[in-house]
């Protein structure tokens, strides 16, 4: 089976700076996804690491370590908006098939 | 551009009874890919069309599953007859086969076996 790992929950303040660690053992690895899922919405792609090293795009960037397999999502100067659920996916072969962790619903307050 | 469309949003049935989803692809994208998330778990892979032809069907639970892609368009998914472990919300996929690697959910049909 595939072990993708990622915390439960975690809660930041408007405006702070919020990492996501994922982690994962996957029988195949060809690049790690990060998704934005609002409830009731369709899953939103954040960005794709096939590398190592930090993709930046915005107000979220992105880390991987193939060697460590290990990733992390960070969230800057974090808005009311990025309350959701952030998924971490691994690209398991060529043909994208996705394997998913259960998702850090990340709440920020006020 | 319209986005990947999931056709019922809601589906409440009886243990035993039919169900079909379909999804409508983003126009072009040849690949197209079934997910479910059943409650307090991951997403989980079904299945993965490259146009009409199933590439890959490894995630598919059991033979009450069907999946179809009629002229590589839109695709159904039918359910037959539904157990209550069935119950979940089923998403589809979609992209294209050069270019980006990213994969354009639909917001998912959330099917509930009573």
């Amino acid at each position: 089976g595939q072990n993708i790992d990622q915390p439960t929950e975690m809660t930041a303040t408007e405006g702070a700076i919020v990492q996501i660690n994922c982690t994962y053992q996957t029988s195949g690895f060809n690049g790690l996804f990060w998704y934005q899922q609002h409830a009731g919405e369709a899953p939103t792609f954040l960005s794709y690491n096939v590398l190592d090293g930090l993709e930046e795009k915005g107000r979220f960037s992105s880390f991987l370590s193939r060697s460590k397999g290990y990733s992390y999502l960070l969230l800057k100067e974090l808005q009311m908006k990025d309350s959701a659920s952030y998924l971490c996916a691994v690209n398991l072969s060529n043909d994208y098939k996705l394997s998913f962790g259960a998702g850090t619903t990340v709440t920020v307050r006020a | 551009e319209a986005g990947v469309t999931q056709f019922p949003s809601h589906s409440v049935i009886e243990k035993g009874q039919t169900v079909t989803l379909r999804c409508d692809p983003i126009s072009g994208h040849d690949n197209l890919y079934w997910y479910r998330r059943v409650m307090g778990k991951e997403i989980k892979f079904l299945l993965h069309f490259v146009k009409e032809s199933k590439q890959d069907e490894s995630g598919m639970p059991n033979n009450r599953f069907l999946a179809e892609r009629t002229g590589g368009t839109y695709s159904t998914l039918k359910v037959q007859p539904a157990e209550l472990e069935d119950s979940g919300v089923y998403f589809c996929a979609s992209s294209q086969v050069i270019g980006s690697n990213e994969q354009y959910f639909g917001p998912g049909t959330r099917l509930t076996v009573t």
